[in-house]
């Protein structure tokens, strides 16, 4: 089974400076998730979608961050225009649709580094 | 609010020793999640455990083991006769359960990097 795929893995920019993320997660997992980690930090959920909808997006910066999930599948984050506390590694995740009385196990991708200059 | 504490923020060992990685949880829900996550070099989440609330069970999977305690918040990781391929960083998170769909975000600690020396 293949796992969560995230591209680019590196990427380097110069602050207010726009970037796109894009994710693909497990196929056939309805909730998708992206989490910013910032060094020596664990990571923090930015959004979280479920099929194309979003369930939780609390802690976006919503004035420079926005994510979509058109077709309930692939999903973007972009930020724009970025600044130098943005850099980090931005992770997704998914997960199958939750079951009754049980935790949903994430699976996660490779993330992306990104460094704002 | 939900909080995950990891005080350890770096543990080394000799390889054979055997390590601890403490976890300490907030939570004022009475149904909750609590996992354990590595993270290689390579950056990777790689999923360890789950544990539901209702059950305090100990659980040995080869030479990791996991010890629940309700009274205390706290689940605590143990390897036992620790290798180099253990070097990581060790994250403990904690979700609520929730019945409806689409299933809950983690909040994670800190993590604890763990060095496992010849």
């Amino acid at each position: 089974e293949a796992g969560v795929a995230q591209s680019p893995r590196y990427k380097i920019i110069e602050k207010r400076q726009s970037v796109a993320f894009w994710c693909n997660p497990i196929s056939g997992h309805a909730t998708l998730y992206w989490y910013q980690q910032i060094l020596g930090q664990g990571p923090k959920l930015l959004i979280q979608f479920q099929n194309n909808g979003v369930v939780d997006d609390s802690q976006l910066p919503k004035d420079r961050f926005s994510a979509e999930r058109l077709k309930g599948v692939d999903s973007t984050l972009k930020i724009q225009p970025a600044k130098l506390e943005d850099s980090a590694v931005y992770l997704c995740a998914s997960t199958a649709h939750i079951r009754l009385a049980s935790g949903n196990e994430q699976f996660f991708g490779p993330g992306t580094r990104l460094t704002v200059l | 609010a939900q909080k995950v504490t990891q005080a350890q923020t770096e543990i080394s060992v000799v390889e054979k020793e055997d390590v601890t990685l403490d976890c300490v949880y907030e939570t004022r829900d009475t149904t909750y999640y609590l996992f354990w996550y590595k993270q290689p070099p390579s950056g990777e989440l790689v999923f360890l455990i789950r544990r539901n609330s209702f059950d305090e069970q100990n659980e040995i999977s080869g030479r990791y083991s996991w010890n629940f305690q309700k009274s205390t918040s706290s689940f605590n990781f143990t390897i036992t006769a620790s290798q180099v391929v253990d070097s990581a960083v060790y994250f403990c998170a904690l979700s609520e359960a929730r019945i409806t769909g689409g299933g809950n975000k983690l909040t994670f600690g800190t993590g604890t990097q763990l060095k496992v020396e010849l």
